[in-house]
């Protein structure tokens, strides 16, 4: 089975602007889930996607956003761009919902913002 | 505060050692505690979850432990190989989200 896929891998953005994230789970999971991960704070829960409908979500500012498609796909959105969303950005997928399942990790975006 | 702690902050060891990385929580209640490998540039891999009644699990040379009652895990790595050398992550399962530790960069030296 192929694994998580995201795109894209790199991303120069600078402030102000938006971006769009991609992540393709594993064949025959629905559950995304996405994390942001920095030096300074570690790998933080953004939120997490079942059947198109998101379950939970982190503690972030409203710019940050996803959605997922009926083939499970997901995108993650973050508006108004700032310096401190500079990140490697990872996506999860499992097959089933919540955390009781194993989650296998992309290879992540990394995002600079300038 | 739900909280995850790793000790130590990173490691250097020999290759063929053996070695211990801590995990302290604080997350309660915990629906499963897991440990992953990440190297650099990659994502997170999984290495062992262990639920609240289990208290050993092994993975190959890696072997987790639980203690629910002091709220403490460790990663204990045997026969260390240069391979090893990665960042280990301790997690903690809590209401439908994953709370992580700040991870142990452990590096292997030949």
């Amino acid at each position: 089975k192929a694994g998580v896929t995201q795109t894209p891998r790199y991303l120069i953005k600078t402030r102000g602007q938006q971006v769009t994230l991609s992540c393709s789970p594993i064949s025959g999971h629905r559950s995304v889930s996405w994390y942001q991960q920095t030096p300074g704070q570690g790998l933080q829960f953004l939120f997490e996607y079942f059947s198109e409908t998101q379950r939970n979500k982190g503690n972030f500012p409203g710019r940050f956003s996803g959605r997922q498609f009926s083939n499970s796909r997901s995108e993650m959105n973050v508006s108004t761009l700032e310096l401190g969303d500079s990140a490697l950005y990872l996506c999860a997928s499992s097959p089933g919902p919540g955390q009781s399942y194993e989650q296998y990790f992309g290879p992540g975006t990394r995002l600079t913002v300038t | 505060k739900n909280q995850v702690e790793q000790s130590p902050q990173s490691l250097i060891i020999l290759e063929g050692k053996n070695c211990t990385l801590q995990c302290n929580y604080t997350v309660s209640p915990f629906s499963n505690l897991r440990w992953y490998k990440q190297d650099t540039g990659r994502g997170p891999v999984s290495l062992t979850i262990m639920t609240f009644s289990e208290n050993t699990k092994s993975n190959g040379r890696y072997t987790a432990t639980l203690d629910a009652d002091t709220k403490q895990s460790s990663l204990h790595i045997t026969a260390s190989q240069l391979s090893d050398s990665a960042s280990y992550i301790c997690v903690v399962s809590y209401i439908g989200k994953l709370i992580f530790g700040q991870g142990t960069e452990l590096s292997v030296k030949p």
